[in-house]
């Protein structure tokens, strides 16, 4: 089955940015969804299709994927943005869905 | 106001049963795809398993091995997960989440409900 991995976790200075990765066998052949998880709450869609935005998701946060890894982009970080990220694409082979690993943003 | 809730979670004792159930409301339940996503204390998200629009395909994690089985009532807008001879890996909470029409995400999610498996 297809495999996506991610960094457990990423540090960053508030005002500075985290950049996230998650890695895949080809997997800028596939689209990339991002979900946000804050603790004890439910996952929310920060990205999807590669870089696009929900509404209400702010322009700091962004998306991007080529060749083996997508990347989620925090710019200007936030005490508000520690939480848990998941990455998330569709294994067409398989016809299931796979999560990434998560990785948990701490702002220091 | 569009939302999932669900509901059915507990403590159960090993080889025991458990029936999980999400009410959707607010949005128009049958022209949806569904889904269960699981996650294990302190772990990360796992799908579990999703269902078509009208109930006629079901796809399951493979190492399920064939313990849960996925329906829907499109006529009570109601999502179920009957899981059977549970484990104590089955410990998580479940959440129900509704598949963006046509695309391969989860635009909307339930808080969850927790599955204790223990004796």
């Amino acid at each position: 089955s297809y495999v996506v991995t991610q960094p457990p976790s990423v540090s960053v200075a508030p005002g500075q940015t985290a950049r996230i990765s998650c890695g895949g066998n080809n997997i800028g052949d596939k689209g990339v969804h991002w979900y946000q998880q804050k603790p004890g709450q439910a996952p929310v869609l920060v990205v999807h299709d590669d870089d696009a935005r929900p509404s209400g998701i702010p322009e700091r946060i962004s998306g991007s994927n080529s060749g083996n890894t997508a990347t989620l982009t925090i710019s200007r970080v936030e005490a508000g943005d520690e939480a848990d990220y998941y990455c998330q694409v569709w294994d067409s082979d398989s016809d299931h869905y796979v999560f990434g690993t998560g990785t948990k943003v701490t702002v220091l | 106001e569009v939302q999932l809730v669900e509901s059915g979670g507990g403590l159960v004792q090993p080889g025991g049963s458990l029936r999980l159930s999400c009410a959707a409301s607010g949005f128009t339940f049958s022209r949806y795809w569904m889904t269960w996503v699981r996650q294990a204390p302190g772990k990360g998200l796992e799908w579990v398993a999703n269902i078509k629009k009208d109930g006629s395909e079901k796809y399951y994690v493979d190492s399920l091995k064939g313990r849960f089985t996925i329906s829907r009532d499109n006529a009570k807008n109601s999502l179920s997960l009957q899981m059977n001879s549970l484990r104590a890996e089955d410990t998580a909470v479940y959440y129900c989440a509704r598949e963006g029409v046509g695309v391969w995400y989860f635009d909307l999610w339930g808080r969850g409900t927790l599955v204790t498996v223990s004796s």
